[in-house]
């Protein structure tokens, strides 16, 4: 089945440790995101990649880092810098459909700092 | 003023009603623009993509009205399972195809 994998669903970590979130798609997508969604606002880019072995910085890129080294994987690494990492992780991809970039996203993870 | 403004609601509406969802926009670059669906504690879904001359499928309606840059969502029938967080999106010229979300509208459809 084509779509995005985002591992693992739930993610516990104790300050100060830096943890790496999995994206995969199978789509062929160029393009793939990373959003963070905290309740009651509406998702905010991380950092985003329009090609391999290239990434741009998105809205609130502080405290995170990305590789893109194959076109299928796009893995977030929150660092011990990241003051609030406790959030909902969104991975999405996109491929040109009508002059539209439409955006699919992956289920996800939770990931909880204490 | 927030980059996409959306009324987070709740809207609860009966079963069988027809709703619509306003969504605005500040930057008059917007290019693209989109209607995503998201339930509880999931990822979005795209719900469908707007266009100029706005488009239809099935009970869900969009339009676009550049001139005072908002777009609108029309849900006809109302369903339960229509119950959901409504996301709008933009993307801007230039902008690498970058979405900005709105916060999302709540429905909530009762019996």
């Amino acid at each position: 089945d084509g779509g995005i994998t985002q591992s693992p669903k739930y993610l516990f970590r104790k300050e100060g440790q830096n943890v790496t979130l999995s994206c995969e798609q199978n789509l062929n997508h160029d393009a793939m995101y990373w959003y963070r969604q905290d309740p009651g606002q509406g998702l905010r880019l991380i950092y985003y990649s329009q090609i391999v072995n290239d990434f741009q910085k998105g809205d609130i890129a502080e405290g995170y880092s990305v590789s893109r080294e194959k076109k299928e994987s796009f893995p977030l690494t929150v660092t011990s810098a990241q003051k609030n990492p406790t959030a909902f992780y969104l991975c999405a991809s996109s491929a040109q459909t009508g002059g539209a970039y439409e955006q699919y996203f992956g289920p996800g993870t939770r990931l909880t700092v204490t | 003023r927030k980059e996409v403004e959306q009324d987070p609601g709740p809207f609860n509406v009966p079963e069988g009603a027809t709703v619509a969802f306003n969504c605005t926009y500040s930057n008059s670059a917007s290019q693209s623009f989109f209607w995503y669906r998201q339930d509880c504690r999931k990822e979005p879904k795209l719900l469908m993509s707007v266009y100029s001359s706005g488009n239809e499928d099935g009970r869900f309606t969009a339009q676009l009205n550049r001139a005072s840059q908002y777009i609108s969502l029309l849900i006809r029938d109302s369903k339960l399972s229509d119950s959901a967080t409504y996301l709008c999106a933009v993307t801007v010229t230039g902008g690498g195809n970058k979405l900005t979300f709105g916060t999302g509208t709540q429905l909530k459809v009762e019996l």
